[in-house]
Parts: structure tokens; sequence; C-alpha cells
């Protein structure tokens, strides 16, 4: 079975800085996909960033981008220029496919502190 | 993406009642997901409705206590049954988005008394 870690349950970052939260997944399949996902209190889960496993080149969208290491099982996400917006639970997230099941992990709590 | 809206937001309810979850999306959507998130805790899923078919459920979660509707393409029901204070979490439903990411609603937040 899949199982996707995150052995961080908080951090915290000064605006303006950049903070990195880390992401271990295991699996056998060779085709996947990962996501980081962001629930504010409001507690509305937003996608973040996504990134197929066939593809060796990092995601990025705007400020978050990733470091996926394939071989590690590793899919950091960092977070550059931090706002206090960004203040959030932290969900990295697993697939192997459109019609699947996201398995998630734990979180990390990520607080923007001025 | 997908505009998904949940009722109720929130609800309270007593023990061994039954509270029933709706979600509507603004586009049809061929898979729809129901998630819960325990107090504190990630989310799990609970199970997958495909239209025109029986709901499909993750081990530990079963149709007598988690019944599923899935009556068209932009709508499905979550029914929590016989609710103890341990059914207490929030409720997402999600779609597929057409490639592999999903889109959340709001949640429902149910607290059992």
């Amino acid at each position: 079975a899949q199982t996707v870690t995150q052995s961080q349950p908080e951090m915290s970052v000064q605006e303006a800085e950049t903070v990195t939260l880390s992401c271990t997944y295991d699996t056998s399949e060779n085709n996947y996909y990962l996501f980081w996902y962001k629930q504010p209190p409001s507690r509305q889960m937003i996608l973040v960033i996504r990134q197929e496993a066939y593809k060796q080149q990092n995601a990025t969208e705007n400020r978050f981008s990733v470091n996926f290491q394939k071989a590690a099982k590793s899919f950091s996400l960092k977070i550059s220029d931090s706002q206090l917006g960004d203040t959030a639970m932290y969900f990295c997230a697993y697939s192997t496919g459109t019609a699947s099941k996201l398995t998630f992990g734990t979180g990390t709590r990520l607080q923007v502190t001025l | 993406s997908a505009v998904i809206s949940q009722k109720p937001s929130r609800d309270i309810c007593q023990r061994g009642t039954s509270l029933t979850i709706q979600c509507q999306v603004d586009s049809q959507v061929t898979m729809m997901f129901w998630y819960r998130q325990q107090p504190g805790q990630s989310l799990t899923l609970i199970a997958t409705a495909n239209q025109g078919s029986e709901a499909t459920y993750e081990s530990g979660f079963v149709i007598d206590k988690f019944p599923i509707s899935r009556p068209n393409l932009t709508f499905s029901t979550l029914t929590v049954s016989n609710m103890s204070p341990e059914d207490s979490s929030i409720y997402l439903c999600s779609v597929s988005g057409g490639r592999t990411e999903q889109y959340f609603g709001p949640g429902t937040r149910l607290t059992v008394t």
C-alpha cells in the first residue's frame, strides 16, 4: 500500500523568507502523481502544485516549487517570499491516476510571522 | 477548476440520529469522492461515487454506516447513520479535475453530542 510521510508537524517562517516542507512516500508504482494541498483555517482544501512522476522537471507555480527526487521518493515544497496568507496546514498527497483516490500525509502546520 | 458547494456547512447532531450531506458541482463530473477529516488529522477516503453505479468503499467504511447516492453527474449525498461522538469530523467531497488532481468542496463540520 502507498504511504505518504510528512515528518514536520509544525514549522514557522518569517514573512519574505523561504521555507521548505518535506514529504516522502512509498510506492511500487512507476507512474504516479504527487500534490501539495493547502488547508487554511477556513478548511477549504486548495491545490498548490502537482507533479507527474514521469517528468524529470520540477513543477513550479509562482512562489511555489517542488524538489522531486524519484529515486529517493522525496517530494519537498519550497515556498519563496513567504506571505502571511501562506499560513495553513499543508498536505502532501499521492495518486496513481485520474480516477484514483488521493492518499494524504499527516500534514505540516506552517505559521508565517511578521 | 470546478466550483463545489456542500450543505450544510456545519451541524450539531445527537447520537443515534442520521445526517445527510449534499455535494453540488457546477459542471458534470464522472468521479466524486467523499473524505473524512477527524479533528487534527489528515484526510481519509470514505468512498468513490461513480454516477450510475454503486459507490466503492474503502476498508473500514461500510455502506450501512455511510450510504451514498449519486443520482446525476453534478450531485451526490453522503449520509452518516446512527451517529456516535466518534463520527465528529469534517466531511469533504471532491471531484476529479479531468487530469489527476482533485478539487474539494468547503467541507461539512459535524459535531455529535
